[in-house]
C-alpha cells in the first residue's frame, strides 16, 4: 500500500515555542492530506484538511492561527503548532489519500508532542 | 455534521471466541466505512472497509456488515487471537468529501 511518513515521531518543546511536524507521501502524490489529533485513550479528531496549493480548511473549534498548515507540494504537508502550551500535548497524525479515485486513506506514524 | 457512535468502549473475549463491535452513523449519504486497528503508540492500520453498495464483506477472520436503512455497521472478528488485542476504530466518510469521522474506539483484549 501507499506509504505516508511523518516526522518527527516525538518531540518535546518548551511552552511558548513553535513546533513543525511534517507529513510526506513517499510513493504517491497527495492533493489532499488530513491532520488529526488524538488524546490518550481517545479517538482521532479531525483538525483540518490540507489542500495542495490552497488554504487549509479547518474544523470547527480549531484555531487556524495556532495550528498553521502548509501544503506546498503534492508530497508534503506541514503542521506548525505555534506558541505551544502544555494543553497542546497530544498525538498528531496525518493521513493522505492516494489518487483521485481511491477512497482509502493512509496514515503517518504519528507525532507525539509534549510541551513542558 | 456527521457523527459516529461506537460500542462497546472495551471488550474482553477468550481466545478463540468471536468479537463484535458496532457503530452507528448519522449522515445517510455516507457511502464508505473503514475499520482501523491501532496498537499503542502506532498509526491506525486499515483492516477492512465496506462501501454502501454492499451489505457484507469478509476477509479471512474479519467481516463487516452494513445496514444502510438503520445506519449502522459492525465489525466481526472470529477465532480471536491474542495479537488481535488493540484499539479498533470505525469511521464514516463525510459525503461529498474525503474526510473521515471516527468512532470513539473499542479496546479489545483477547485473553489467552
Amino acid at each position: 500500500g501507499a506509504v505516508v511518513s511523518q516526522h518527527p515521531s516525538w518531540v518535546i518543546c518548551k511552552s511558548g515555542t513553535s513546533v513543525k511536524i511534517e507529513c510526506r507521501s513517499l510513493d504517491f502524490q497527495a492533493t489532499t492530506m488530513f491532520w488529526y489529533r488524538q488524546f490518550p485513550k481517545q479517538s482521532l479528531m479531525l483538525m483540518a484538511t490540507s489542500n495542495e496549493g490552497s488554504k487549509a480548511t479547518y474544523e470547527q473549534g480549531v484555531e487556524k492561527d495556532k495550528f498553521l498548515i502548509n501544503h506546498a507540494s503534492l508530497t508534503l504537508s506541514t503542521l506548525t503548532v505555534t506558541s505551544a502550551h502544555p494543553e497542546d500535548s497530544s498525538f498528531y497524525i496525518c493521513s493522505a489519500r492516494a489518487g483521485t479515485q481511491n477512497t482509502e486513506a493512509f496514515f503517518g506514524q504519528g507525532t507525539r508532542l509534549t510541551v513542558v | 455534521g456527521e457523527n459516529v457512535e461506537q460500542h462497546p468502549s472495551t471488550l474482553s473475549v477468550q481466545e478463540g471466541d468471536s468479537a463484535v463491535i458496532k457503530c452507528t452513523y448519522s449522515d445517510s449519504a455516507s457511502n464508505y466505512f473503514p475499520w482501523y486497528k491501532q496498537e499503542l503508540g502506532k498509526r491506525p492500520q486499515l483492516i477492512i472497509d465496506i462501501r454502501s453498495n454492499v451489505g457484507e464483506k469478509k476477509d479471512q477472520r474479519i467481516a463487516v456488515t452494513l445496514n444502510k436503512t438503520a445506519k449502522h455497521f459492525s465489525l466481526h472478528i472470529t477465532e480471536t487471537q491474542p495479537e488481535d488485542s488493540a484499539v479498533y476504530f470505525c469511521a464514516a466518510r463525510v459525503s461529498g468529501t474525503y474526510k473521515y469521522i471516527f468512532g470513539t474506539g473499542t479496546r479489545l483484549k483477547v485473553l489467552a
